[in-house]
């Protein structure tokens, strides 16, 4: 069965300092991929997607960034944290186009 | 742009009491919708999914409808219980992305 794998489950950062939040899929092969926000008390955000390897789309034109170096894995970074970064950071993937999205545990960003 | 809107935004009932909950889309050219729940300090969970050409699916004591045309989605949850205590959240799906709604708390008093 597939799994997703989301790491850290919580993180604090001071602003300015770097940012490398991991997602990886098991048991499915070139999944939708994306990373989503969701800020205290707000709906979910779609920071960035990706249909394939190398291909990333961007929704947040803000200091963050996305990659996927493999199949399985995507990584949202950021090179210098702002205090409005802080928030509750999701990655999902889904087989297809028409599948259920699925949802990682999530990752609780605080920036101080 | 789709909108994605759920009322009301919390609700509390007795346990035993069904549970309606609703959200309504600007956009019907939609491809999915899908509901999901979402459990204090947790990722979402996956509940049910409908395709543009469905009308309802169920899970158990959950049944959700589409009508696509008037640009809405109902989630009846039957007898509910303490545990379904927690927020729920509409997602449309256009093009590659899915416009979620802000979800729903729901409290079930025992």
């Amino acid at each position: 069965s597939q799994t997703i794998h989301q790491w850290p489950a919580t993180l604090v950062q001071p602003v300015g300092s770097p940012l490398s939040l991991e997602c990886t899929v098991e048991g499915t092969s070139n999944p939708n991929l994306y990373w989503y926000r969701q800020a205290a008390g707000r709906g979910l955000q779609l920071l960035f997607y990706s249909v394939g390897i190398g291909q990333i789309s961007s929704e947040v034109p803000q200091n963050l960034s996305a990659s996927r170096p493999q199949d399985r894995q995507f990584i949202l970074s950021s090179k210098k944290l702002l205090l409005s970064d802080s928030g509750f950071y999701l990655c999902a993937w889904r087989e297809g186009y028409n599948s259920p999205l699925h949802f990682g545990n999530g990752t609780r960003l605080t920036v101080t | 742009k789709q909108e994605v809107t759920q009322i009301p935004a919390a609700l509390s009932v007795p346990e035993g009491e069904n549970l309606v909950l609703n959200c309504s889309f600007t956009d019907s050219a939609i491809y999915n919708l899908q509901w999901f729940r979402q459990d204090p300090g947790k990722g979402l969970t996956s509940l049910l999914l409908i395709q543009s050409s469905q009308r309802e699916q169920t899970s158990g004591r959950l049944n959700a409808s589409l009508d696509k045309s008037s640009g809405r989605s109902t989630l009846y949850i039957a007898a509910s219980q303490p545990g379904d205590s927690a927020t729920y959240l509409c997602a449309v799906l256009n093009d590659y992305k899915l416009s979620f709604g802000a979800g729903t708390t729901v409290t079930v008093r025992a």
